[in-house]
């Protein structure tokens, strides 16, 4: 069955670094995500993109933060300068489509820690 | 801002036994998601709601949208070991949004 997949599966950086989160989206779909979960909170929703741009974003996602669709298979979340309070675990999922019928596939996560 | 509350937020049941999870939204539901998510690890699908009223089941997990209530239940018949984790009610922020958000989560513990 396919999978999103994310890579590396824990991130440890000091602030002020700058880090890249890999992901690699089921093959046909269109729709990508990012979404972070901080210890103990709520799945927050960062960032969608659709057609090499962003959709939309949440107010989390300010200019520190860029998103990427460099080849045909990789999206990537780029963090310029980490601070602290962006240790969290970090999701990226696909769908088909953005109709409600499409649900969203969550890869497993890359765990964030910044020093 | 929409919010999805759950409740309860944890529960421990002893094997076999049935339980019931809600989740309550602020505002109108433009369909529901419901996950699984074991600690530390990603968010594995479990059914998707669109209609009021509708009912879907998947094994002994049974989940139901009531749009008027702006809620939905998520029932687990003779509970396992194997059920326990968190689970979370997600959707759409408003219609046509690509946002989702999320409830607060429902941590299961099932004792053997």
């Amino acid at each position: 069955e396919p999978e999103v997949t994310q890579t590396p599966s824990h991130q440890v950086t000091q602030m002020g670094q700058e880090v890249i989160l890999r992901c690699v989206p089921i093959s046909n779909h269109l729709y990508f995500y990012w979404y972070r979960q901080i210890l103990g909170q709520k799945v927050e929703f960062l960032v969608s993109f659709y057609n090499n741009e962003i959709s939309e974003k949440s107010e989390i996602f300010d200019d520190q933060f860029s998103v990427e669709r460099p080849d045909g298979s990789n999206f990537t979340l780029k963090i310029r300068s980490t601070k602290l309070e962006d240790s969290a675990m970090y999701f990226c999922a696909s769908s088909e489509a953005l109709r409600l019928a499409y649900e969203q596939y969550f890869g497993p996560g890359t765990r964030l820690t910044v020093t | 801002s929409q919010e999805l509350e759950q409740s309860p937020q944890s529960l421990i049941v002893q094997e076999g036994k049935n339980l019931t999870i809600n989740c309550t939204s602020s505002k109108t539901l433009y369909g529901l998601y419901w996950y699984k998510q074991k600690y530390g690890e990603g968010l594995i699908f479990l059914m998707m709601l669109q209609k009021g009223g509708e009912e879907k089941s998947h094994e002994k997990i049974t989940a139901k949208l009531d749009e008027k209530k702006q809620q939905s239940s998520l029932h687990i018949t003779a509970s396992q070991p194997s059920h326990a984790g968190i689970y979370l009610c997600g959707a759409r922020h408003t219609s046509g949004t690509y946002k989702y958000i999320f409830g607060t989560g429902t941590r299961l513990k099932v004792l053997a």
